[in-house]
């Protein structure tokens, strides 16, 4: 059964501060693909990054930056030089291949609170 | 439209009372999902529905919960008798032509239910 663990809770930072969120991930699939979803006050969850199995090369969007290790099932996520604007819940989530493709499996999300 | 629209945002209602909850998705996408989002958690999937046929329920609770997307548009998630425990934020999303693999899922809102 496919898994997403993301083991921080609640994390406070100062603007400008850089921050990574941790994903760790299970699946039985060679073939999958991760996501991370952002989820401001609104409550509309806003896709950040989809990367399938098969690529391991790190992404950079302007301060955010997704670090994918297939040895230790994780999908960090650091985002550099924090915004007040960034503050919000951040989900990591899976999706398999194969017969559970349909769905995406989230993890309890991460809220992030940057401070002036 | 423009995005995913979904009603009512919010729903108050009885123990035991039915509901329903509309979802409106992107003009033009055949794929369409229910998840539910519990208090401090991820969401999680409930319905997939691709054109006008559920092509994967799997996540539907108990038999409650039923979804039906007859023109394949708008969607109607029902819950009958309802309990204490349904209450959460459902969300529901739209992608072009199917599932999280190789479409981005983009997400509605939310309605939140909450039983008394």
């Amino acid at each position: 059964a496919q898994k997403v663990t993301q083991a921080q809770t609640e994390i406070s930072v100062v603007e400008k501060e850089d921050v990574t969120l941790d994903c760790v991930y299970e699946t039985r699939d060679t073939t999958y693909y991760l996501f991370w979803y952002k989820q401001p006050p609104s409550g509309e969850l806003v896709f950040l990054i989809r990367r399938n199995s098969f690529d391991e090369q790190n992404e950079i969007s302007g301060r955010y930056s997704w670090n994918f290790q297939k040895s230790t099932s994780s999908f960090n996520f650091t985002i550099t030089a924090s915004q007040v604007v960034d503050s919000a819940v951040y989900f990591c989530a899976l999706s398999e291949a194969g017969r559970g493709g349909n769905k995406l499996t989230f993890g309890t999300g991460t809220q992030l609170k940057v401070e002036l | 439209g423009a995005g995913v629209s979904q009603t009512p945002s919010n729903k108050v209602t009885e123990k035991g009372k039915y509901v329903e909850l509309r979802c409106d998705p992107i003009s033009g996408h055949t794929a369409l999902y229910w998840y539910r989002q519990s208090l401090g958690q991820g969401p999680e999937f409930l319905i997939y529905f691709q054109g006008t046929g559920a092509a994967d329920d799997s996540g539907l609770p108990n038999d409650r919960f039923f979804a039906v997307r007859p023109e394949g548009s708008v969607s109607t998630l029902k819950i009958q008798r309802t309990e204490r425990g349904d209450s959460a934020v459902y969300l529901c999303a739209s992608s072009l032509n199917g599932g999280p693999g190789a479409n981005v899922l983009t997400f509605g809102a939310g309605s939140r239910l909450t039983v008394l």
